[in-house]
């Protein structure tokens, strides 16, 4: 089945040493986004890559950056992770088009970082 | 970001039909209307979505008011298995990123 994979799924990282999570597709969608959603709250929005174009939200803070090599590979990296970025990194994909508004997300399971 | 309210918490009982509803009181002619779940430590999952005319498949039905000021999310049978926090989205027809509210978080009781 065509899907979004997240590995790994848990991840344990020292406080300030950098991190990266993972992120593949096989749906070809040429849209991929990186949500953050800490305990008890609703997924929120980091960035998003359409085809190469990088988006970031205004309020994402700096210590996260993303790299999308190709179309199916998107990567998270948390150049100084605090205790506060403890959280469920979801990655989705999109494709993208006219009635844009038509096309829904396809999410991973997540992966779970704990920051000791 | 166009707006969506919706009760915090629900309680179904198994195998009896929930109607979760959805305030988007501001929605304009080309927003499409979405609903996703998440079920514990997963990703969300798609569930349903539509414009202006109700939808069914699989999972459930969407029920949408005529001046499309609000909608239901309709589960006919609830399952254990349907516990989970069901999310209300808009998204325009040109296409504005999912924002996520607070959503409705269903309980299920045996």
């Amino acid at each position: 089945d065509a899907m979004v994979i997240q590995n790994p799924r848990y991840q344990v990282t020292q406080f300030g040493k950098p991190v990266t999570l993972s992120c593949s597709q096989t749906l070809n969608h040429n849209v991929m986004y990186w949500y953050q959603q800490k305990s008890s709250q609703a997924p929120k929005l980091l960035f998003h890559y359409y085809d190469k174009d990088f988006n970031n939200e205004a309020d994402t803070p700096d210590n996260f950056q993303s790299r999308r090599p190709n179309t199916s590979f998107c990567f998270l990296d948390i150049r100084s992770p605090g205790l506060g970025d403890a959280a469920m990194y979801l990655c989705a994909t999109s494709r993208e088009g006219t009635d844009r508004g038509n096309y829904g997300y396809t999410f991973g399971s997540g992966t779970r970082l704990t920051v000791v | 970001d166009a707006k969506t309210t919706q009760p915090n918490s629900m309680e179904s009982n198994e195998e009896e039909p929930v109607h979760l509803p959805c305030n988007h009181s501001t929605i304009s002619g080309t927003d499409y209307i979405h609903w996703y779940r998440q079920l514990p430590s997963q990703g969300p999952e798609y569930v349903i979505h539509g414009l202006t005319s109700n939808v069914n498949n699989r999972m459930a039905s969407l029920a949408i008011a005529e001046d499309r000021k609000s909608s239901t999310l309709i589960l006919h049978r609830a399952t254990l298995r349907d516990a989970a926090v069901y999310y209300c989205i808009l998204r325009p027809y040109y296409g504005q990123n999912f924002v996520f509210g607070p959503g409705t978080r269903l309980s299920v009781l045996p």
